[in-house]
């Protein structure tokens, strides 16, 4: 099953407010990838880390590499309404049952959904 | 620049019925992938592709088989559907495995 824990599960908050979520993992990553999905839409990438200690901003969004390799954080400031979606977390993780293809599969976790009251 | 584009966006099936979601991209990526995403169960790996000329299980490929047609292109096909393959189907593509991966606009799939 999947190996990456998102938390929190969803999160509603006001306008203006900052935003802080976390993703976890039982094994070493050498790639973080942050995602946003919007209704009807498929997954945007916001984020792509790979170095451990690494912090990226993207606009009001920063995410960081964990020094341990096994976690991330994103963090949104200054909420808008149309931070609005379920926010992944992603990652290539250990392929147990490689049948000649690759040791790794991009595994996702199970998403954070944001709430924006104006 | 299209990207990864998905054909049909919408279909319904019989129980029974079978059929293919096809997938293209335009990126040159070596590495193609097939998610399925059903409330509160984010999304999860059906198979994937590392490269042209190899697939790979994922999470849930009971039920599905895919074609690595070429380096475009990666098809995910439902021999006999059921009403448990009721979601929305997700196509990207990365550079590598361990890269940042691009996603299609979905195929919403319903088994009645």
């Amino acid at each position: 099953g999947q190996q990456l824990n998102q938390s929190p599960q969803s999160m509603f908050i006001q306008e203006g407010e900052d935003v802080s979520m976390n993703c976890t993992s039982s094994s070493i990553f050498n790639t973080w990838l942050w995602y946003k999905q919007e209704p009807g839409e498929g997954p945007v990438l916001l984020i792509a880390l790979y170095k451990a200690g690494e912090l990226t901003s993207n606009g009001r969004l920063t995410a960081q590499f964990g020094i341990t390799r096994k976690d991330s954080f994103l963090n949104i400031s200054a909420s808008i309404p149309s931070d609005v979606g379920i926010y992944f977390c992603a990652g290539p993780s250990p392929n147990h049952f490689n049948s000649g293809g690759s040791n790794y599969k991009l595994t996702f976790g199970k998403g954070t959904l944001l709430t924006v009251n104006p | 620049n299209a990207g990864v584009t998905q054909t049909p966006k919408f279909q319904v099936l019989k129980t029974g019925q079978s059929m293919t979601l096809q997938c293209a991209q335009d990126m040159n990526h070596n590495s193609m992938y097939w998610y399925r995403q059903d409330p509160g169960m984010g999304l999860r790996l059906i198979y994937y592709s590392a490269s042209e000329g190899t697939t790979d299980k994922g999470e849930v490929p009971n039920g599905y088989n895919v074609s690595r047609l070429n380096k475009r292109e990666f098809s995910l096909r439902l021999e006999s559907a059921a009403p448990s393959q009721t979601s929305v189907y997700f196509c990207a593509s990365s550079r590598q495995v361990y890269t940042e991966a691009f996603f299609g606009q979905g195929t919403r799939l319903t088994v009645v």
